[in-house]
C-alpha cells in the first residue's frame, strides 16, 4: 500500500484567516515532504522532515509553518497568506533508509488552495 | 548544479500510436537517481519508475518502457499503443547523491485522442 492522504481536497481562505493542511501516511516512512505546485509548473520543494525533525526549509516565508507531530502525520499551518500563494500543495513521503540510496517519494492527491 | 530538461511541452497523439517523452539531465555527480512521475488531471503524482546511475539496463513494464543512456544523459520514456487514460502531465526528476531534494523537469503534457 503506497497511500498518502491529504485533507482537505480544496480550501478557500481569506488573507487574514488561519488554516491547516493535513497529510497522513501509514507506510512506516520516516521522511515527509511539502511541495507547492503552481499551474503548468513542476512541484517545488518547501520542507522536508526526516525522523520527525525539520531537515530542509527551502527559504519558505514564515506565513507557512510546518509541523510533524509524529512519524505518520505532517501538517502545514497557514496564516496571513497572499493571493499568489494559491496553488496545489502536495505532500509526499519516503522510506528514508539510512545511507546508501535515494528513496522514492510517494505523493498524496494534494490540496487545492485558493487565497482571496 | 543539477538540471532536468523536457523539451516537449505538449504532445498530442491518436489512440494506439506509440509516443516517446524525452528527458535530458545535467549533473556532475556520479551517483544519482532518475524518476518518472505521471500527474493526471486529479493532481496526484503517480510514481512510475526509479533508476540509479549505475544501472543502465532498459526497462519494460507493460506498455511502458524506459531507455537510459548515460552517454547522452537521457532517460526517455515510451508508451506503446497509447490509450486515452495515458493523458496526463509526465515529469522526469533527478536526485543526486543520496539526497532527498528532487529536481523536476518542467513536464510534458500528453493528450491521447480517441
Amino acid at each position: 500500500d503506497t497511500e498518502v492522504t491529504q485533507t482537505p481536497k480544496h480550501l478557500v481562505m481569506g488573507m487574514t484567516n488561519k488554516k491547516s493542511l493535513k497529510c497522513e501516511q501509514h507506510m512506516g516512512h520516516r521522511a515527509m515532504y511539502w511541495y507547492k505546485q503552481k499551474a503548468k509548473k513542476p512541484p517545488e520543494l518547501m520542507f522536508v522532515y526526516s525522523y520527525e525533525k525539520l531537515s530542509i526549509n527551502e527559504s519558505v516565508p514564515s506565513r507557512f509553518s510546518p509541523e510533524c507531530p509524529n512519524s505518520s502525520l505532517l501538517n502545514l499551518h497557514l496564516h496571513a497568506l497572499q493571493p499568489e500563494d494559491s496553488a496545489l500543495y502536495l505532500c509526499a513521503s519516503s522510506l528514508k533508509v539510512s545511507g546508501g540510496t535515494t528513496d522514492t517519494q510517494y505523493f498524496g492527491p494534494g490540496t487545492r488552495l485558493t487565497v482571496l | 548544479a543539477q538540471k532536468v530538461t523536457q523539451a516537449q511541452t505538449e504532445i498530442s497523439v491518436v489512440e494506439k500510436e506509440d509516443v516517446t517523452l524525452d528527458c535530458v539531465y545535467e549533473t556532475r555527480d556520479t551517483t544519482y537517481y532518475l524518476f518518472w512521475y505521471k500527474q493526471p488531471p486529479s493532481g496526484e503524482l503517480v510514481f512510475l519508475i526509479r533508476r540509479n546511475s549505475f544501472d543502465e539496463q532498459n526497462e519494460i513494464s507493460g506498455r511502458y518502457s524506459w531507455n537510459f543512456q548515460k552517454s547522452t544523459s537521457s532517460f526517455n520514456f515510451t508508451i506503446t499503443a497509447s490509450q486515452v487514460v495515458d493523458s496526463a502531465v509526465y515529469f522526469c526528476a533527478l536526485s543526486v547523491g543520496y539526497g532527498q531534494n528532487f529536481v523536476f523537469g518542467p513536464g510534458t503534457r500528453l493528450s491521447v485522442l480517441p
